[in-house]
């Protein structure tokens, strides 16, 4: 069973430059998010979306961009990398209903370091 | 006032010992609750979900007080293989249009 699955695992990128962090789920999950975790710190909720075609702000959205094309997809796009977004980001999905609602699958993080 | 409170801690306490801490929430229309635990470095993953009569697995004992807007967690009988962060989840409000709210963890550490 895949789960929760992100790409790349580790990441370093120069200052300015633009990636995607990647993130898919075969669970059929409603719900996706990413979060970004400083050491030391806990899960900051970066954006989120509810299903194909919807997404909305978290706690902390500005730099990055998602969008939402597939129930299985939900990228994560650094338009202009700063030092301040080196982070371990995490992915995560949920259904929201039923007896496993809103418990909460995590991929295995993307460490990134920017210069 | 943030919407998820926790202890960071660390909680240093020795094997064998019973533990516990809690988390605050700020909205009182809050519907579902869990535990997460995370080890260095790792994602987090679910420990328990936290049940309105409260509810035990194991060693393990989380309870919901709504009038006071808190969770907690109660680790009986610790092991070194405990010393974790446990990270409490609050979903705001039963709708699939929420957002899911994570505590910033609380540090254990069990010494031998």
């Amino acid at each position: 069973n895949a789960g929760v699955t992100q790409t790349p695992k580790f990441q370093v990128l120069k200052t300015g430059q633009s990636m995607t962090l990647q993130c898919a789920q075969d669970m059929n999950h409603e719900y996706m998010s990413w979060y970004r975790q400083d050491p030391g710190m806990g899960l900051r909720l970066i954006h989120y979306s509810v299903g194909a075609g919807i997404t909305d702000q978290g706690e902390v959205p500005n730099g990055y961009n998602v969008s939402r094309s597939t129930t299985e997809d939900f990228p994560l796009r650094l338009l202009s990398a700063a030092p301040s977004q080196t982070s371990v980001y995490f992915c995560a999905s949920s259904t929201t209903s039923g007896r496993w609602g809103n418990i909460q699958y995590f991929g295995a993080g993307t460490r990134l370091s920017v210069l | 006032r943030k919407e998820v409170e926790q202890d960071p801690g660390p909680f240093n306490v020795p094997e064998g010992a019973t533990v516990a801490f809690n988390c605050t929430y700020s909205n009182s229309a809050s519907q579902s609750f869990f535990w997460y635990r995370q080890d260095c470095r790792k994602e987090p993953k679910l420990l328990m979900s936290v049940y309105s009569s409260g509810n035990e697995d194991g060693r393990f004992t989380a309870q919901l007080n709504r009038a006071s807007q808190y969770i907690s967690l109660l680790i009986r009988d610790s092991k070194l293989s405990d010393s974790a962060t446990y990270l409490c989840v609050v979903n705001p409000v039963y709708s699939s249009a929420s957002k899911i709210i994570f505590g910033s963890g609380t540090r254990l550490s069990i010494r031998p």
